[in-house]
């Protein structure tokens, strides 16, 4: 079966724009994670859903920074007034269900450049 | 809140040799699960072995063992047999078992070179 897709796999933008990046996980996974990866660092939790709500957005940077799920599947991660700081790459996993021992597959990723 | 720390940036092996890369991690918690994710060049990360800290027997996933030592908070990767497709970024992460977000949280990683 197909894994987790992101797209785009590139962003470039101006800083101030707006941007979605899209996340299309692996069917009948309930659990849907999102995660930020600068250069030379490990992924950081950003925000987390289990089915259509964000249980988890603690990982969330600031208020310009936003994630909906609206059916269960599919994940936005909107960033709005887009600054040099958000460039990184942005990861997308998605795991059968919200017990910890299970394996989050991941996507491969979006990177984001802001001009 | 969780820490994880690989304080290897950067490792070298030859082909067909063993290596071991270090991890260690903080928690107050008692129920967590740790596991090693293989990042290779341009491709996406993949799961390569887990350890639930209840259990005391290390895991082992045929080339792939850890060292898992609980007291010590240590929690190294062994890849035996280093084949030239082992080359990739390597990242020990945790996650706590407990109620609530299971994100993992991820250490800075280490960069393996496999040399033929």
């Amino acid at each position: 079966g197909a894994g987790v897709s992101q797209t785009p796999s590139n962003k470039v933008t101006e800083k101030g724009k707006y941007v979605e990046l899209r996340c299309d996980p692996i069917s009948g996974h309930t659990a849907l994670y999102w995660y930020r990866q600068s250069l030379g660092q490990g992924p950081e939790f950003l925000i987390y859903f289990q089915g259509t709500g964000a249980a988890d957005d603690s990982g969330l940077p600031n208020d310009r920074f936003f994630a909906v799920r609206p059916e269960g599947s599919v994940s936005t991660l909107k960033i709005q007034r887009t600054e040099r700081g958000d460039s990184a790459m942005y990861l997308c996993a998605s795991s059968k269900d919200q017990k910890g021992y299970n394996e989050q597959f991941f996507g491969p990723g979006t990177r984001l450049t802001v001009l | 809140a969780q820490t994880v720390t690989q304080s290897q940036p950067e490792m070298s092996v030859q082909e067909a040799e063993t290596v071991t890369l270090s991890c260690t991690y903080d928690t107050s918690e008692n129920n967590y699960y740790l596991f090693w994710y293989k990042q290779p060049p341009s491709r996406q990360m993949i799961l390569v072995i887990r350890q639930e800290a209840y259990k005391q027997q290390n895991a082992t996933e045929n080339r792939f063992s850890v060292n898992f030592q609980k007291a010590a908070k240590s929690f190294s990767l062994k890849i035996s047999d280093s084949q030239l497709g082992d080359t990739a970024m390597y990242f020990c992460a945790s996650v706590y078992s407990g109620a609530g977000s299971y994100q993992l949280t991820f250490g800075k990683g280490t960069k393996l070179s496999v040399i033929p």
